[in-house]
């Protein structure tokens, strides 16, 4: 039983680039999370989602930053016109459906973006 | 929203046992207590979650007092592969999990 994916594992991008980070959840998970860690710090949430709808972005940055769960295929995070600010590492979560309370989250590996 | 403090850091050695105090005072009456574990360049893992007195599994226990105001992960007979930063996390909001500094164990042979 294949646990969270995320690609690519490391992103390297110019300031100004697009990046495009994916997130395929546990099979059977219907809940999206995406986390932030700046260095030497914990992680921050950023946006829970849904298939085809955002539950919560209240983590999100207002500017250049968006996701969104379609109905078929991964979880998409995607950061317009990158700056050095944005260099971290972006975890994705997911948990099974029903009540979205689920304390039991299921991290990926993380995709770890380098603005240089 | 309830804030979770703990110590930034612990050092152990290898075969001791470990408790690491989380103190929640704010903590609302719906509220469950939740520990994660994080290596470098990994995601967290989920290691326990209790509302009251006593949890326990194969990996580590937790110790709820009365008042629920604190916290106690305790981890028995670390090792070396143990050395990781743990979360102590209270709610979730709805969905979102609220991360704090967590505390960096470091195990010693």
């Amino acid at each position: 039983n294949a646990g969270v994916m995320q690609n690519p594992r490391h992103l390297v991008r110019r300031r100004g680039q697009e990046a495009r980070l994916r997130c395929s959840p546990m099979k059977g998970h219907s809940h999206v999370y995406w986390y932030r860690q700046l260095p030497e710090e914990g992680l921050k949430f950023m946006v829970y989602l849904q298939k085809e709808n955002i539950i919560d972005e209240s983590g999100m940055p207002k500017e250049r930053f968006s996701a969104e769960f379609p109905k078929e295929g991964p979880s998409i995070l995607r950061i317009q016109q990158v700056v050095r600010g944005d260099s971290a590492a972006y975890f994705c979560a997911s948990s099974p459906p029903g009540h979205p309370s689920s304390y039991e989250q299921y991290f990926g590996p993380g995709t770890r973006l380098t603005v240089t | 929203l309830a804030k979770t403090t703990q110590p930034i850091s612990m050092d152990s050695y290898e075969g001791q046992e470990v408790n690491i105090t989380c103190s929640h005072n704010n903590i609302a009456t719906n509220d469950y207590i939740t520990w994660y574990q994080q290596f470098p360049s990994q995601g967290p893992r989920f290691i326990i979650q209790g509302y009251k007195t006593k949890v326990t599994n194969e990996v580590a226990s937790l110790f709820i007092p009365a008042d629920r105001k604190s916290s106690t992960l305790s981890l028995p007979r670390v090792s070396l592969s143990d050395t990781a930063v743990y979360y102590c996390l209270v709610a979730n909001q709805g969905g979102k999990l609220i991360f704090g500094q967590g505390t960096e164990l470091s195990v010693k042979p």
